[in-house]
Parts: structure tokens; sequence; C-alpha cells
């Protein structure tokens, strides 16, 4: 199957770690995304990474990083450093900047 | 950076009516997308959008891309109840923000049997 592969699907951490949420995807596509959503919000751009090993910091980066070392995976990390990083994540992929994107499942996280 | 106004914030509607979103912004888009998303789910694309002035449709749903590349709409028509959802629009930059997709607040759509 095609796509875009967020995992895992819930994920739980106690508060002061690090943790590296995954999105892979298989469609050979160049740009990829990653989101933060809360409760009841939109979607709001975390980091974007227009071709491999290239990146651009989205409008709330601060407490996140993210690798591009392979087209089909960019991996976003939750740093302790980000102060609320409860919220529901979502990766997606675009063919190329400026055409449609696709979105994976998401990942819930939620720091106790 | 850029900001996308989408309104309204929620729709409550009748089965069988029209509906009507939009998504306003002091910048200029190259793309715009339309999205739908359930809960607890990712986004789905549902129309995308690339010159100024075009207008799309996917089977009850019609989106067009303002003359201006600062605005898009979205029209639903004859809806039913598995139109319940939040909708978002969103636009791709070009400029020195080139490849950034930003996304509107979403619509709650409610249809009543």
């Amino acid at each position: 199957d095609g796509g875009i592969t967020q995992s895992p699907k819930y994920l739980f951490r106690k508060e002061g770690q690090n943790v590296t949420l995954s999105c892979e995807q298989n469609l050979n596509h160049d740009a990829m995304y990653w989101y933060r959503q809360d409760p009841g919000q939109g979607l709001r751009l975390i980091y974007y990474s227009q071709i491999v090993n290239d990146f651009q910091k989205g409008d709330i980066a601060e407490g996140y990083s993210v690798s591009r070392e392979k087209k089909e995976s960019f991996p976003l990390t939750v740093t302790s450093a980000q102060k609320n990083p409860t919220a529901f994540y979502l990766c997606a992929s675009s063919i190329q900047v400026g055409r449609k994107a696709f979105f994976g499942q998401g990942t819930r996280l939620t720091v106790v | 950076g850029q900001q996308l106004n989408q309104s309204p914030q929620s729709m409550f509607i009748q089965e069988g009516e029209d509906v009507s979103m939009n998504c306003t912004s002091s910048s200029i888009f190259n793309t715009w997308l339309w999205y739908k998303q359930e809960p607890g789910e990712g986004p789905v694309l549902l129309i995308a959008l690339y010159k100024a002035g075009e207008l799309t449709s996917n089977g009850r749903l019609t989106a067009q891309f303002g003359i201006t590349r600062k605005d898009s709409f979205l029209n639903i028509s004859a809806s039913i109840p598995s139109d319940v959802g939040i909708y978002f629009c969103a636009g791709l930059a070009g400029g020195t923000s080139y490849g950034k997709l930003t996304f509107g607040q979403g619509t709650i759509l409610t249809v009543h049997p």
C-alpha cells in the first residue's frame, strides 16, 4: 500500500523526556510537513522540508527538531524545551512544493 | 507570517441545504487546498486549486481560487449527514515563504437529518 505512515497512533511520555515521532512515506514525495493541532484548533506548522537534507522552521518551531536524511522519512523530535507538548501531531507530504499535500493518520502525544 | 482567516467558525444546517465557507488573507497564495477532517483522523484532501479564477468541482463540492489570489471559497450543495466534520482551507505561499503550507482555523459543520 502506498501512503504516509505515522506511528504510533498514541504516545505517552513523562515530562522532561525527549520523544521522536515517526513519519514515513512511500509515495516518492519531495516535500514533507509537520503540524501540531490542539483541541478545537487549526493546524499550525512546525517544520517543513522541500527536499532531502533541507528543512525550514514553520510558525511554532521552538522546542522541536527534525531531520531529513532520507527522502521517505521526516522524524520529529519533541524536546523537553517544548513547554506544552501534549497535542495531536500530523505529518503530510506532497510530490513537490506547490502541489497538493496528503496527510498521515496522526500521532496523539500525551505528556504527563 | 501568513495568516488565513476562515469563516464561518461553525455552521448548523438541515440536511439538503447548501453550505458556503471561505478563506481570506492579506498575502498572495499560489495554491489553495481544501480539506475535511473527522475526529481523531488526519485531514483528507477534497479539492486543489492552482490558478487564479479557477473553479473546480468534486461531486457536490465546488471550490474557487479568488482572482486576487488572496481568497478561496468552498460550496457544498445538498448537504447530507456524512458531510459532518471540520473543513480547512490551506494556502501554499511563494516568495520568501515558498513551500510553506498554512491552514485556516477551520469551519465545523453540523448537519441535522
